[in-house]
């Protein structure tokens, strides 16, 4: 069975440019989540979604930040315009449900900001 | 909301010894305790999780026990092996009607051969 896909895996861009990050969940799996990973840290959760709907979006900074789940499969997150402060690891993780359920975590984009 | 506490940060051992990560959490109403292994460049993959009506919980050569009164669970490793090392994080969830985890900031584990 195929794992979480992300791409692109790294992405180097300048301050002020968009960037987008695309995830494929399991097969499935209805909940989708993504993280922000910064280094020496642990996940911290931007937005889930449950099917198409987005729940749990308080940490996501809706002023450059925003993300889609069309069709309720693949999620699309996108910053625009990008910071130096938004250099991380931005992980992609699904799940059959959510309460209590497991986590299936992507590679994870490690986006550059220079 | 939820805090999560790791120690240690960094674990260095010889091949064969045991590793032991502990974790502390803040909110009681938390039950869900799952722990995940990072390797360098790859997400996080659960190995060990337990619910808080059991104590204790093994698989093979890993096992992590739960102290709900004192809010503190562990992960503990035996013969350890260099395939082990990775970074750990434990997490808790289930507090309040949220279910989204709240993660340690991981223990960097090295295990020397």
């Amino acid at each position: 069975e195929a794992g979480v896909v992300q791409s692109p895996r790294y992405k180097i861009i300048e301050k002020k440019q968009p960037v987008a990050f695309w995830c494929n969940p399991i097969s499935g799996h209805n909940t989708l989540y993504w993280y922000l990973q910064n280094l020496g840290q642990g996940p911290e959760l931007l937005i889930r979604y449950e099917n198409e709907e987005a729940v749990d979006d308080s940490q996501l900074p809706k002023d450059r930040f925003s993300a889609e789940r069309l069709k309720g499969v693949d999620s699309t997150l996108k910053i625009q315009p990008a910071e130096l402060g938004d250099s991380a690891v931005y992980l992609c993780a699904s799940s059959l449900g959510v309460a209590g359920a497991v986590q299936y975590f992507g590679p994870g984009t490690r986006l550059t900001v220079t | 909301g939820e805090n999560v506490e790791q120690h240690p940060s960094t674990l260095s051992v010889q091949e064969g010894d045991s590793a032991v990560i502990k974790c502390t959490y803040s909110d009681s109403a938390s039950n869900y305790f799952p722990w995940y292994k990072q390797e360098l460049g790859k997400g996080p993959q659960l190995i060990i999780d337990i619910r808080s009506n059991v104590g204790e919980k093994k698989d093979q050569r890993i096992a992590v026990t739960l102290n709900k009164t004192a809010k503190h669970f562990s992960l503990h490793i035996t013969e350890t092996q260099p395939e082990d090392s990775a970074v750990y994080f434990c997490a808790a969830s289930g507090s309040g009607g949220s279910y989204i985890p709240t993660f340690g900031r991981g223990t960097s584990l090295i295990v020397h051969p």
